[in-house]
């Protein structure tokens, strides 16, 4: 299967822009998390989105936004970015843990943003 | 709030040493996951325990989770240098939240040939 893939990998913007990041999970996963990765904060969840609902949320302001498409890809929109959203920002995507299932998360190769 | 706390934060290992790093959680986890993170790549899942207790092992690593569900270890026997990266543990709260993990500060791991 392929993995998780996430475009763009690199993105430069200026402040007060919008941005929207792609992620395209796993084949057959429903599921797909945002995450943003910096260096002060470490690894913190943005949203999940399960079947075209969000299903969870992190303590992120509604400047960051997200949604899931009927085929499972999902985006995330930052708008009138600030120079602090500068981060890697990962998506993964899981399978339905279902019964007895695993709930790992399979990450992609993430989007470096940086906001000057 | 509710946050997950990983010590050391750093581990600085001769080639072949021993070493183990620990995950506390403030409150109890559904599961907990390891994952690890090479410098320049992204999060790559080892693990996951479900049951108080678990024990796993994968070749030169052990994983274990607490009793009550709060804690977990992971130590790496005979370290090598493709032991390098930052080693992350991971859980959810509860059984629904199964898609939202909250991570710890991840343990840098660097080895010294």
């Amino acid at each position: 299967k392929a993995g998780v893939t996430q475009t763009p990998r690199y993105l430069i913007k200026t402040r007060g822009q919008q941005v929207t990041l792609s992620c395209s999970p796993i084949s057959g996963h429903r599921s797909v998390s945002w995450y943003q990765q910096t260096p002060g904060q470490g690894l913190q969840f943005l949203f999940e989105y399960f079947s075209e609902t969000q299903r969870n949320k992190g303590n992120f302001p509604g400047r960051f936004s997200g949604r899931q498409f009927s085929n499972s890809r999902s985006e995330m929109n930052v708008s009138t970015l600030e120079l602090g959203d500068s981060a890697l920002y990962l998506c993964a995507s899981s399978a339905y843990p279902g019964q007895g299932s695993s709930y790992e998360q399979y990450f992609g190769p993430g989007t470096r943003l940086t906001v000057t | 709030g509710q946050q997950v706390m990983q010590i050391p934060q750093y581990q600085h290992v001769q080639e072949g040493e021993d070493f183990t790093t620990y995950c506390n959680s403030s409150t109890t986890l559904s599961n907990i996951q390891w994952y690890k993170q090479r410098p320049g790549g992204h999060p790559v899942f080892l693990i996951q325990l479900v049951k108080s207790g678990e024990v796993k092992k994968q070749k030169r690593l052990t994983f274990q989770f607490g009793e009550a569900k709060k804690n977990s270890s992971l130590h790496i026997t005979a370290t090598q240098t493709t032991d390098v990266g930052t080693y992350f543990c991971a859980g959810p709260w509860t059984t629904d939240s199964w898609g939202k993990l909250q991570f710890g500060a991840g343990t840098q791991v660097v080895v010294t040939p």
